[in-house]
């Protein structure tokens, strides 16, 4: 079965620690992103990835850290340093031919503060 | 001014209703354009894509783009109570550099309920 996945699907982060969420793909995609969404908001992006090796910061990228070192897989690090990390954080993943290709999503991981 | 802007809510219909659903944008530029579905709790799916001015079917779904009025809409005929979740507006807007790596940009989404 293809698709996307992240785990865990709950986390819970004490203050001043770090934690990292996993985001996996097997849908050969090029492009892999992170979004947080806040309740009654809209998606923000945080991250996104287009080759291995390679990231760039999205619009709330502060706080937060990512690496992509095999092209199935794109995790996210909360720091210490984001004071307001409790949200619902969704991973996505394109085909990247150019503007425009979908992305799809995995089921997402909420993350919440002691 | 939003760059992505979706009609409040929530927005209620009865069953076997028309469910409207409107979207602007604001960068000109924007090339492609996606409507997602979110039930409470889960990731969103995507519904529709599309491209080009006109209307585009899928079943009971029909997105409506408008580029001169940077206006897109989701129109939801036969409205079905599995229907209610929150719609997302997804735009690809151009960077101010001119290029476009897929970046989307959403509204704030438009909870729709669907009464028996």
């Amino acid at each position: 079965d293809g698709g996307i996945t992240q785990s865990p699907k709950y986390l819970f982060r004490k203050e001043g620690q770090n934690v990292t969420l996993s985001c996996e793909q097997n849908l050969n995609h090029d492009a892999m992103y992170w979004y947080r969404q806040d309740p009654g908001q809209g998606l923000r992006l945080i991250y996104y990835s287009q080759i291995v090796n390679d990231f760039q910061k999205g619009d709330i990228a502060e706080g937060y850290s990512v690496s992509r070192e095999k092209k199935e897989s794109f995790p996210l690090t909360v720091t210490s340093a984001q004071k307001n990390p409790t949200a619902f954080y969704l991973c996505a993943s394109s085909i990247f031919r150019g503007p425009g290709e979908t992305q799809y999503f995995g089921p997402g991981t909420r993350l919440l503060v002691l | 001014q939003k760059e992505v802007e979706q009609n409040s809510g929530p927005l209620s219909v009865p069953e076997g209703a028309i469910a409207s659903l409107n979207c602007t944008y604001s960068d000109r530029g924007s090339q492609s354009f996606f409507w997602y579905r979110q039930y409470s709790g889960k990731s969103p799916e995507l519904i529709m894509s599309i491209y080009s001015n006109g209307d585009k079917e899928d079943g009971r779904f029909t997105a409506q783009l408008n580029k001169a009025s940077q206006y897109v809409s989701l129109l939801i005929r036969d409205s079905q109570p599995s229907d209610s979740a929150t719609y997302l507006c997804a735009v690809n807007m151009i960077s101010a550099g001119g290029t476009s790596y897929g970046k989307l940009t959403f509204g704030q989404g438009t909870i729709l309920t669907v009464h028996p």
